[in-house]
């Protein structure tokens, strides 16, 4: 099945901790994406890239760090200098970051703060 | 003034009513607009992606789009309790996708 994973399904962090989000996909695309989403406020980009050992920041990209080493998988760490990171994180790609095309997401990851 | 709005509901409607979800937005440079749907705790899944204004129709959903009045709607006739969900509307500005806020939709069977 090809699709976007991403794990683990929830996270607990604790104050001062930095924690990784895993994302992988297998459709073969070029673009990857990480979102936040809070209730009533829609989805907010924090990083994306294009292509591999490239990425850009987002709107809010403030204490959150990003790899891409691979194609397939672009992991996204929540760092202790965000200090509000309770969310739902979404993870995205499209075939090749175009404007035309769209954005599948993956399962998302809920973030909660002990 | 967020460049995209949509009303957050909920909208709660009886099984087989016709429902119309709608966002507006003040970005001229916006040229793709799509509608995604979110059940709870899930990732969005794509519904309806439309270019130009007019409408646009799969099966029970109509996507239209009105670019002079800088208006989108989702029309989803025959609504089945399987359609309660999120909506929320997405649209391109050249650089990313700028999502509304989502609407919340319960369909009563």
């Amino acid at each position: 099945d090809g699709g976007i994973t991403q794990s683990p399904k929830y996270l607990f962090r604790k104050e001062g901790q930095n924690v990784t989000l895993s994302c992988e996909q297998n459709l073969n695309h070029d673009a990857m994406y990480w979102y936040r989403q809070d209730p009533g406020q829609g989805l907010r980009l924090i990083y994306y890239s294009q292509i591999v050992n490239d990425f850009q920041k987002g709107d809010i990209a403030e204490g959150y760090s990003v790899s891409r080493e691979k194609k397939e998988s672009f992991p996204l760490t929540v760092t202790s200098a965000q200090k509000n990171p309770t969310a739902f994180y979404l993870c995205a790609s499209s075939p090749g970051g175009g404007l035309q095309e769209t954005q599948y997401f993956g399962p998302g990851t809920r973030l909660l703060v002990l | 003034q967020k460049e995209v709005e949509q009303d957050p509901g909920p909208l709660s409607v009886p099984e087989g009513a016709i429902v119309s979800l709608n966002c507006t937005y003040s970005n001229s440079a916006f040229q793709y607009f799509m509608w995604y749907r979110q059940y709870s705790r899930k990732g969005p899944e794509l519904l309806m992606y439309t270019y130009s204004s007019g409408n646009k129709e799969d099966g029970r959903f109509t996507a239209q789009v009105d670019k002079s009045s800088k208006y989108i709607s989702l029309f989803i006739r025959d609504s089945q309790p399987s359609d309660s969900a999120t909506y929320l509307c997405a649209m391109d500005d050249g650089n990313k996708l700028v999502f509304g806020a989502g609407t919340i939709l319960r369909v009563k069977s």
